[in-house]
């Protein structure tokens, strides 16, 4: 199994600016995921964040509003930018040794935006 | 393309009530399929899997069965506990290595 770990946890954050989130896992992973979960809401996937190459984004998800980074096999990080009330949710990172794996998930990172 | 259904809830309970979430997909292919589970104020945690048909997943008194004639995945306990309050997903894998989720159950269970 991994261990995955989210900073921040939470934040309050204003309409117009941008909150970066980190995710770290404590194993080598292939694949790291990252979800929103809206408030009472199943999880939906934003992207995939490949190793080294650009992230794989989900229909009505792009890079310029989610910007994502992935340097190494442990560690991504997920921008939400220019905030606006509707990206209040919560963010999850996720991480699997391979495709058909079983995926691991962080704490979340709840975020509120005012 | 690919999708979950999930019993709607919230499904409220009696300690030592039988539970079932029922949870069916829709895929090309065999996906393996997940129970998640996500405690009060936690994240989100694997509970069981199977990874082709008939097989069965259990954990912690939790148990399902992968079914591909009637393409279910429906979670059971005989004997649900206070602690078993929570919200459970039902989850398959897409072909991208990513999860499909259903919308969640929201499971409470009374003393």
């Amino acid at each position: 199994s991994a261990v995955i770990s989210q900073k921040p946890s939470r934040d309050i954050c204003q309409r117009g600016t941008s909150l970066t989130i980190q995710c770290q896992v404590d194993s080598q992973v292939t694949m790291m995921f990252w979800y929103r979960q809206q408030p009472g809401q199943s999880l939906t996937l934003i992207a995939t964040a490949n190793q080294g190459s650009e992230a794989t984004y989900e229909s009505g998800f792009v890079i310029d509003k989610f910007p994502i980074s992935r340097p190494n096999l442990t560690f991504s990080t997920l921008t939400v930018s220019n905030m606006s009330p509707e990206d209040s949710s919560i963010y999850l990172c996720s991480a699997a040794a391979g495709s058909g794996y079983e995926q691991y998930f962080g704490p979340g990172t709840r975020l509120t935006v005012t | 393309g690919d999708s979950v259904t999930q019993m709607e809830g919230p499904v409220t309970l009696s300690e030592e009530a039988f539970l079932t979430i029922n949870c069916t997909y829709t895929a090309t292919g065999y996906p393996s399929l997940f129970w998640y589970v996500q405690y009060p104020g936690e994240g989100l945690q694997l509970l069981l899997k199977a990874t082709k048909a008939d097989d069965k997943g259990s954990n912690k008194g939790f148990e399902a069965t992968y079914r591909k004639e009637t393409t279910s995945f429906h979670l059971e306990k005989g004997s649900v506990q206070v602690s078993d309050s929570a919200v459970y997903f039902c989850a398959l894998g897409g072909s991208q290595g990513n999860l499909i989720f259903g919308k969640g159950t929201k499971l409470s269970v009374k003393p």
